[in-house]
């Protein structure tokens, strides 16, 4: 199916443990991105790439860890979960921005997949 | 830096009542400028977009206009559903290539029948 998937949708795990969030997009996008959506904070950036094997950190990196080796898939990794790890995380991919001219960009849509709920106990 | 500036929420509107949800944004150069929608238990997706001072994006009957002078864009609809019941972001492009974005907090809109 075309579009954007994550797996698993629902996990519980255990302070401690390493969890693993898959994303796969199927349009070849070059950029994507993780966020984590929290009450009262709206949506906050882990990570994000513009390509594979190019990955860079966002607001809120600490405590996890991304590849990307090929362009469809960028899973994120919780190395030792901890409970202020509980959240609603989602990915997004999008093409790049295109610029039209001085001081202008064009950015493009993220288009967002449906989320993980994880919850640390 | 980029930031975005979402009214306080959540906000409570009867069926076919008048919908304004404000924002500002605090940005260098020309950004686009992003509504996503969230409906219960899904991601989120584009509701409407612009990309220059002046233009006006619509989509389901919602609007909002780029204001460069008032650095807003505000989202309105003339007469709002219970099937409009979710949370709406704004958003703020990054000016690079790099398709980055940053988002308000978040507003819930509830619509009562």
């Amino acid at each position: 199916d075309a579009g954007i998937t994550q797996s698993p949708r629902y996990k519980i795990t255990e302070t401690g443990r390493q969890v693993t969030l898959m994303c796969h997009q199927t349009w070849s996008h070059s950029y994507m991105f993780w966020y984590r959506q929290d009450l009262g904070h709206g949506l906050r950036l882990i990570y994000y790439s513009a390509a594979a094997d190019i990955t860079d950190k966002g607001e809120v990196p600490d405590g996890y860890v991304v590849s990307r080796s090929k362009t469809e898939n960028f899973p994120l990794t919780l190395e030792s979960a901890t409970r202020s790890q509980t959240s609603v995380y989602f990915c997004a991919s999008s093409p790049p921005g295109l610029a039209g001219g001085p001081e202008v960009w064009y950015s493009n849509e993220q288009f967002f997949g449906p989320g993980t709920r994880l919850t640390v106990l | 830096g980029n930031s975005v500036t979402q009214m306080e929420g959540p906000v409570t509107l009867s069926e076919e009542a008048f919908l304004t949800i404000n924002c500002t944004y605090t940005a260098t150069g020309y950004p686009s400028l992003f509504w996503y929608v969230q409906y219960p238990g899904e991601g989120l997706q584009l509701l409407l977009k612009a990309t220059k001072a002046d233009d006006k994006g619509s989509n389901k009957g919602f609007e909002a206009t780029y204001r460069k002078e008032t650095t807003s864009f505000h989202l309105e609809k003339g007469s709002v559903q219970v099937s409009d019941s979710a949370v709406y972001f704004c958003a703020l492009g990054d000016t690079g290539a790099n398709s980055k974005l940053t988002f308000g907090k978040g507003i819930t809109l509830s619509v009562r029948p």
